[in-house]
This record gives C-alpha cells, structure tokens and sequence, in this order.
C-alpha cells in the first residue's frame, strides 16, 4: 500500500539552527501539507502547497518556515532560525485529486530544539 | 470558521466494553468528517471519513461513526474495545481543497 515516507524521525538541534524536514508523498498526489503537533496539544495546520506553490498557509507559518517541491518526489519543511517552541512533530500529508479530503499522514518527524 | 470540539480529554474502559467518543463541529457548509487514531509514537492512520450518504459510516477496526447534522457531530463509537485500541484519537473536519482542522484529541485508555 502506498505510504507517505519522512525523514528525519528524530531530529536534535541547537537553537538559531535550520533544520530540513523532508517527505516523500504518494506518487499520484498533488496537494501536499504540513501539520503539527505540540507535545500533548492537537494537530495544527501550517501550510497547503499545490501545483508547486502555496496555496493556503496558517498563522504559525511566518517566515521563519518555508517549502519547497525540489524534484518530483520530495517535498520540504525549512525551518531557518530554530526556536525552542518549535518542538514539536510534524506530519506530512497528501491528497490525491478530488474533493473528499481525505488526507494520508507520514509517521512523523520529531524536531527537538535545544 | 471551521472548528472541532472533542469534550472529553481521557476517557477510561475496560476491555470488552463498549466505548463512544464524542466530536462536534462548526463548519459553514456540509462537512466532509474524519476520524483519525495516533498510537504513541505514530503517525496519524484514518479509521473512518464521512462525506455523503448514509449517515452511519463504517471503519476499519471495528469502529463505525454517526453523523447527525442536527446536532453537527459525528460521535465515533465501538461495541466492544481491545487492549489494542488504546491510543489517541481525533476528529477532523473539512470540505474539498480547505485544510483539515482538527480537535484536541481524546486519549483513551483501557484497562483489564
């Protein structure tokens, strides 16, 4: 069955660092996305990305946070100067075409600043 | 705008009983409805999704979810629980090309 891959599972890093989350979607999805989690608290929305660009994106996205499609298959979380409250684990999802919403979630990337 | 109210934070059985978690939700148009479970560590699996049609709607698992509009919830429930459906659980709501919004979850527990 085919899955959303992401790497990093874990990730330490200093505060002021950047750090690259990436994600490998289903094959055939266009939309793409990046959710959060805080420890203990629910799952936030940080940005939607199709057709090689943002489509809608949340308050906690500023710019310190930025994606990017590189090639055909990997799609990229950027956090350029980490902050401690960017701990968290973020999830990457998919979509294939249609209207039903249906997301498919990665296993996650734990991002822990220190 | 769109939100998820799950009311209950930790929910507690025991195994065999059965088990009902709740979820309402405010959405400006007919909702597409979710629910998706995180074992510790995990990612997020889908259970079960409503769009249209019949109202009650069945999972994998065992779980089945009813929506009722006239109450906007989409409560989810399963008439005899396993050890191994103990693990956290949201509801999401959404429609066409919008985000998911999802609840705060509600963790459950089960005990012998």
């Amino acid at each position: 069955e085919p899955e959303v891959t992401q790497t990093p599972s874990h990730q330490v890093t200093q505060m002021g660092q950047e750090v690259i989350l990436r994600c490998v979607p289903i094959s055939n999805h266009l939309y793409f996305y990046w959710y959060r989690q805080i420890l203990g608290q629910k799952v936030e929305f940080l940005v939607s990305f199709y057709n090689n660009e943002i489509s809608e994106k949340s308050e906690i996205f500023d710019d310190q946070f930025s994606v990017e499609r590189p090639d055909g298959s990997n799609f990229t979380l950027k956090i350029r100067s980490t902050k401690l409250e960017d701990s968290a684990m973020y999830f990457c999802a998919s979509r294939g075409r249609g209207g039903t919403g249906e997301l498919f979630f990665g296993e996650g990337s734990r991002l822990t600043v220190l | 705008a769109q939100s998820v109210t799950q009311p209950d934070i930790h929910i507690t059985v025991s195994e065999g009983a059965s088990l009902e978690l709740r979820c309402n939700y405010s959405y400006g148009a007919t909702p597409y409805l979710f629910w998706y479970v995180q074992s510790p560590g995990q990612g997020l699996q889908l259970l079960l999704k409503y769009f249209s049609g019949d109202t009650l709607v069945q999972g994998i698992k065992g779980f089945e979810a009813e929506f009722k509009r006239s109450q906007s919830s989409f409560n989810l429930r399963k008439p005899s629980v396993h050890w191994s459906d103990a693990a956290e659980y949201f509801c999401a709501v959404g429609a066409g090309n919008t985000p998911l919004v999802f609840g705060k979850g509600t963790r459950l527990s089960v005990i012998a």
